[in-house]
C-alpha cells in the first residue's frame, strides 16, 4: 500500500519551459513534504520543501505547491534546464511509528530537452 | 567538510555470505536510516535509529541486521537469508528534535551478489 504516490514514471520538457511533478500521498499525519533529486549512482539530493501548514514555497527556479485537501503537492521547475535531467523523488515526513521517518514515492524520470 | 560517508560505493559478496556496508555522519544528526533502492522504485526503508544504542524496523527488515553503538556510525549488515540482496543501499541522516526537516544522504553502495 503505498502512502506516496507518483503516477507518472517519466516526463519530457523543451528546455525552457515549465516542468510539473506531482505527487499525491495519503496519510493525513506528514507534516512536511519534500522533493529530492537523483542521479544515477548518486545519493538523493534535497531540493526543496513545504510544510504541511503552508500550501506554496519557492526556491529560485523551484517551487513546491501542496493542496491539503487534495493530498496532492506538485513541484515546478521555471524555466527547466538540461541540468535538471535526472530522477525526482517526492518525499513525506512524520512520525511514523517510531520517530521522524521519511516516505518515498516511486520517482519520477525527467528528462529536458535541449 | 559535513556529510554522510557510505562505503565501499561497490561491493560484490558471493551467495551465502554475509556483508556489512559502512555509514559514518559527522553532521551530529541523531536520527540514521537505511534505504534500498531498486530499478523503477522507490527507497523503501530498511532499518532506522532515533538514538544511539537503540534502532526500530523498516518495511524489508527481512535478512538485515544494524547496530547504532555510536551517534555518527550506523553499519548494515546483509545477512545470507537476504533472498534478492543486488541494490543500491543508501544511508541517510536528519537532525528532527533541532528542527531540521529534510533528510541527508550519503553517495549510496551498490551491492551485486555474484
Amino acid at each position: 500500500d503505498q502512502q506516496v504516490k507518483q503516477n507518472s514514471p517519466s516526463l519530457s520538457v523543451q528546455e525552457g519551459r515549465i516542468s510539473i511533478l506531482n505527487c499525491d500521498y495519503t496519510n493525513s499525519m506528514f507534516d512536511y513534504f519534500l522533493w529530492y533529486k537523483k542521479y544515477p549512482a548518486e545519493g538523493p539530493t534535497f531540493l526543496i520543501s513545504i510544510s504541511s501548514i503552508k500550501d506554496k514555497n519557492e526556491d529560485g527556479r523551484f517551487t513546491v505547491f501542496l493542496n491539503k485537501s487534495a493530498k496532492h503537492l506538485s513541484l515546478h521547475i521555471v524555466p527547466s534546464q538540461p541540468g535538471d535531467s535526472a530522477v525526482y523523488f517526492c518525499a513525506a515526513s512524520g512520525v511514523i511509528n517510531y520517530g521522524q521517518n521519511f516516505v518515498f514515492g516511486p520517482g519520477t524520470r525527467l528528462s529536458v530537452l535541449p | 567538510d559535513g556529510g554522510i560517508t557510505q562505503s565501499p560505493k561497490y561491493l560484490f559478496r558471493k551467495e551465502g555470505q554475509n556483508v556489512t556496508l559502512s555509514c559514518e555522519q559527522n553532521l551530529n544528526h541523531d536520527a540514521m536510516y537505511w534505504y534500498r533502492q531498486d530499478p523503477g522504485q522507490g527507497l523503501r526503508l530498511i532499518y532506522y535509529s532515533q538514538i544511539v544504542n537503540d534502532f526500530q524496523k523498516g518495511d524489508i527488515a527481512e535478512g538485515y541486521s544494524v547496530s547504532r553503538e555510536k551517534k555518527e556510525s550506523f553499519p548494515l549488515t546483509v545477512t545470507s537469508a537476504q533472498k534478492n540482496p543486488t541494490a543500491f543501499y543508501l544511508c541517510a541522516s536528519s537532525n528532527p528534535g533541532r528542527g531540521n526537516t529534510e533528510a541527508f544522504f550519503g553517495q549510496g553502495t551498490r551491492l551485486t551478489v555474484v
